[in-house]
């Protein structure tokens, strides 16, 4: 079993289009993150919810709204695409919003490739 | 937030031990320091974490000083499937909002 999923693996499509990436943990973890990783390779946070609560939204463009149907799903709904949002995202969980401390940390999908043309 | 610096890139031949060292100087006293290892085309992983001294498991070891301003995670005689980005992670969790640095990669040459 796949500990965090994310859908779908890859995902192109074109400037002004709408498109969503789901992400689901079956982990039983309280906190869920979305990354976005450029082609530099950073890795920057995007959104943190606990318990469904939004805790962390950092400063993103407005077009990215994530919604999370329960503790265990995470997604991310993106509108209007540009070309400067093609990306890699990630999915991420950790088993309290303390990801950085404790036993794993964050267990991290294996991401989604988004190419805007 | 704690930034971190590592070094770009490493070479090692296999069977070696490799030590990739991060410097953190403005840690905070409730900081963690994590390392997570990524594959391309996959998510980080996490490898080990600690707060102080020396942390081991069965994957690695973390060394951290008194001072807690650096930490060096060493990987016992790499294989060739070692090769792959490691990014040092320094926070307390809650409301931070962290971000990674920029990875060691590592390359394990035959």
């Amino acid at each position: 079993d796949t500990a965090v999923s994310q859908t779908p693996k890859y995902l192109v499509t074109q400037m002004g289009n709408d498109k969503s990436i789901k992400c689901e943990q079956n982990l039983g973890h309280d906190t869920m993150y979305w990354y976005k990783q450029d082609s530099k390779k950073f890795l920057k946070i995007m959104f943190s919810y606990n318990n469904k609560e939004l805790i962390i939204n950092e400063t993103v463009p407005n077009r990215f709204s994530p919604k999370s149907p329960d503790k265990a799903h995470l997604n991310l709904h993106i509108n209007s695409l540009e070309l400067g949002d093609s990306a890699v995202y990630f999915c991420a969980s950790s088993q309290d919003y303390y990801g950085d401390r404790g036993n794993y940390g964050y267990t991290f999908g294996s991401g989604t490739r988004l190419t805007v043309v | 937030l704690a930034k971190t610096t590592q070094p770009i890139s490493m070479d090692s031949y296999e069977g070696q031990e490799v030590n990739i060292t991060c410097s953190h100087n403005n840690i905070a006293t409730n900081d963690y320091i994590t390392w997570y290892q990524q594959f391309p085309s996959q998510g980080p992983r996490f490898i080990i974490q600690g707060y102080k001294t020396k942390v081991t498991n069965e994957v690695a070891s973390l060394f951290i000083p008194a001072d807690r301003k650096s930490s060096t995670l060493s990987l016992p005689r790499v294989s060739l499937s070692d090769t792959a980005v490691y990014y040092c992670l320094v926070g307390a969790g809650g409301y931070q909002k962290v971000t990674f640095g920029t990875g060691t990669k590592l390359q394990v040459i035959p």
